[in-house]
């Protein structure tokens, strides 16, 4: 059972284009979360979010709850994007997290 | 600055040897949890707490234990790790299950 799929697995990108990675679900929910992981391992929260959208810098994230979807977006891209981005969400039926298997973005200068 | 802090980072172990990795966080959460991450399965969770003494089994929580004695620790316990534990753990913190989440550095084991 997946409970969270994203899309693209993979996705490579020009310096400066435009990104989108989209993340849908299954359950009911309190929250969901944009995760960055660099390689090395590290994993840092970039959005939370319950409704709307958000924008931090270049990032913006969206939600639409009645679709259970949402969208990170990554304008004027830059390689020190390169990451992996990991969706995952609350549950709102207990406390447990669900996490995509997360989309791999290459930025080519 | 806000931490979690997990150690050891990296371990090498036999099979049937315990071992217990750590956890600490520095900003007075109130939920911790632990996941593991493997290539193609994502991270998921193998067990959380909801605060001092209140534990509870995530997804794949068999052959790991717990405790929550403190509110700033949340060690992971493998009372006889496997070969199949070998993994990227993650230990996390966060005020609540709808509020930002923060992880520690990550912990790579290795059972052998």
């Amino acid at each position: 059972k997946n409970e969270v799929e994203q899309s693209p697995q993979n996705l490579t990108a020009q310096e400066g284009e435009f990104i989108t990675i989209n993340c849908s679900y299954s359950v009911g929910i309190s929250a969901l979360h944009w995760l960055q992981q660099h390689p090395g391992g590290g994993i840092v929260s970039l959005f939370m979010l319950s409704s709307g959208k958000k924008k931090h810098g270049r990032l913006i994230a969206t939600i639409n709850i009645q679709e259970k979807h949402s969208s990170l977006h990554i304008t004027a891209s830059h390689p020190r994007d390169s990451a992996v981005y990991i969706c995952a969400v609350t549950s709102n039926t207990g406390n447990q997290f669900y996490f995509g298997t997360g989309t791999s973005l290459t930025v080519i200068p | 600055e806000a931490q979690v802090t997990q150690n050891p980072r990296y371990l090498i172990t036999v099979t049937g040897k315990k071992l217990t990795v750590t956890c600490s966080q520095n900003m007075n959460h109130e939920y911790m949890s632990w996941y593991r991450q493997d290539p193609g399965l994502g991270l998921r969770q193998i067990y959380y707490s909801m605060n001092v003494e209140v534990t509870d089994k995530g997804d794949v929580p068999e052959g790991y234990k717990v405790s929550r004695k403190e509110k700033r620790n949340f060690p992971l316990i493998l009372e006889s790790p496997s070969p199949n534990q070998t993994s990227l753990y993650f230990c996390a913190s966060s005020s609540g299950t709808g509020n930002t989440i923060y992880f520690g550095e990550g912990s790579w084991l290795t059972v052998v």
